[in-house]
């Protein structure tokens, strides 16, 4: 198994819901990641797990709240988002950090 | 700093031709590592290929070679016979162990159209 899955593909949410994006792979790999890309601009880091601990956050509002219960599973758990929070949201994983990423197919964020 | 510079906001080629996109960095790590990577309008982002400092040969993957020239710290992609479905949005981005604990830096992309 290569690759890596995101659920959902579509969200749509109001300000109030409370909403997670969930991401697996198992590909044995140790560090997986969150990010946030707007369209036509580059994909921006959230947050970094190595080896289940969060090793990384990009100083990434307290709305945005990730988890990650095993070394297969990433969560990203979403409360009070904002409209400007619409965006692709990508799980990548990597055998390290320092190795070539595998990303997802993301989720497509809608807020309203 | 590090820093992931792409020029090249859109390019079009012809369908069977080849394609150079550019992509020069900076960085003050010895160690680091390149990569490629397109984006279809689907919005994955799909690992094309992967340059190490250290290494002494060009890396190749079918259709896609870097052209790695260190001392200009340059790290250009080139796709050879260019086929309909290689339109997308090409980034280029780097990974330097000491001063960014692996963390991926992109560069703006390029958007590639290929016309038939």
């Amino acid at each position: 198994d290569t690759e890596v899955t995101q659920t959902p593909k579509h969200l749509v949410m109001g300000m109030t819901n409370k909403k997670s994006l969930k991401c697996e792979q198992h590909m044995g790999h140790r560090a997986m990641y969150w990010y946030k890309q707007k369209a036509k601009k580059p994909p921006e880091l959230m947050f970094v797990y190595s080896y289940e601990k969060l090793s990384i956050n990009e100083s990434v509002p307290s709305r945005f709240s990730p988890e990650c219960p095993n070394s297969s599973l990433l969560n990203l758990h979403l409360h009070a988002l904002q409209p400007e929070d619409s965006a692709l949201y990508l799980c990548a994983s990597s055998k390290r950090e320092i190795n070539e990423q595998f990303f997802g197919p993301g989720t497509r964020l809608t807020v309203l | 700093a590090q820093k992931i510079t792409q020029t090249q906001p859109g390019m079009f080629v012809q369908e069977k031709e080849a394609v150079t996109l550019d992509c020069t960095y900076d960085t003050s790590d010895p160690s680091y590592g390149l990569f490629w990577y397109k984006q279809p309008s689907s919005g994955e982002m799909i690992f094309l290929i992967y340059q190490g400092s250290y290494d002494q040969q060009n890396a190749t993957e079918g259709r896609y070679s870097l052209n790695f020239q260190k001392a200009r710290k340059s790290a250009n992609l080139v796709i050879s016979a260019s086929q309909l479905g290689d339109s997308a949005m090409y980034f280029c981005a780097m990974s330097a162990v000491y001063n960014q604990g692996g963390k991926l830096i992109f560069g703006q992309g390029t958007e590639l159209s290929v016309k038939p």
